[in-house]
């Protein structure tokens, strides 16, 4: 089956800084990439998603990348403000197949903790 | 907000027991998943039901079950509880109408923290 690595667990930043973070996937057929974010006491809310069928997407201070052949996929960061502090989390979309249309999975990576300082 | 509701919000209860746990999906999403989330183990799939019918089974023990009702909310039943299986329990919907091939967006709710003592 699919396995998402993420890294960094942990990483902290000053106000203004990018930060970046980084998964690799291991299955080819994986085609969907979402980030999620996740604030304490709350469920994750997704942020930025790319298909497999583009390099790269931006919104506003956060972008997505995406390199097929080499199986990785980074989150992207500007200006980083306090608001930002928060768990991230990767994850990649596999299709199961199935009768009656797809079914589709998400594997997750381990989460990254990004802490933005003032 | 996502427009995904669950209840309840903590959940507390002792080995042994069976506890169910409520979803309401957005408006107009077929689809739910079932997530649990672990310290050890981070965001595991449980199990996808779309319009009423089981789509997918990830990692769901054998004391776990789901159903989705015709009104498409869904419960998550737990049974003869163990220590372990303390941990925040999500779901996510979706519009999943079956066509195409690229996911499509799962929208979580804030989840349901389960306590077991």
């Amino acid at each position: 089956g699919e396995n998402v690595e993420q890294h960094p667990s942990t990483l902290s930043v000053q106000e203004g800084d990018s930060a970046v973070i980084k998964c690799t996937y291991s299955d080819s057929a994986s085609n969907y990439f979402p980030w999620y974010k996740q604030e304490l006491g709350k469920g994750p809310q997704l942020i930025i998603d790319i298909r497999s069928n583009v390099g790269e997407k931006k919104d506003q201070r956060i972008a997505v990348t995406l390199n097929k052949t080499a199986k990785h996929f980074s989150l992207h960061i500007t200006e980083t403000q306090p608001e930002d502090s928060a768990v991230y989390f990767c994850a990649a979309s596999t299709s199961l197949g199935g009768s009656g249309g797809s079914n589709y999975k998400l594997t997750f990576g381990k989460g990254t903790l990004l802490t933005v300082n003032p | 907000d996502s427009g995904v509701t669950q209840t309840p919000k903590h959940l507390i209860t002792a080995t042994g027991q069976r506890v169910t746990l409520r979803c309401s999906p957005r408006s107009g999403d077929l689809s739910v998943y079932w997530y649990q989330q672990s310290l050890d183990q981070g965001l595991q799939f449980l199990i996808h039901y779309y319009n009423g019918e089981e789509r997918a089974k990830g990692n769901i023990l054998e004391r776990f079950s789901a159903q989705q009702f015709p009104d498409l909310h869904s419960e998550l039943n737990l049974s003869s509880l163990e220590l372990g299986d303390s941990a925040l329990y999500f779901c996510a919907s979706s519009s999943h109408r079956g066509v195409g091939m690229y996911q499509e967006t799962q929208y979580f709710g804030p989840g349901t923290r389960l306590l077991v003592l």
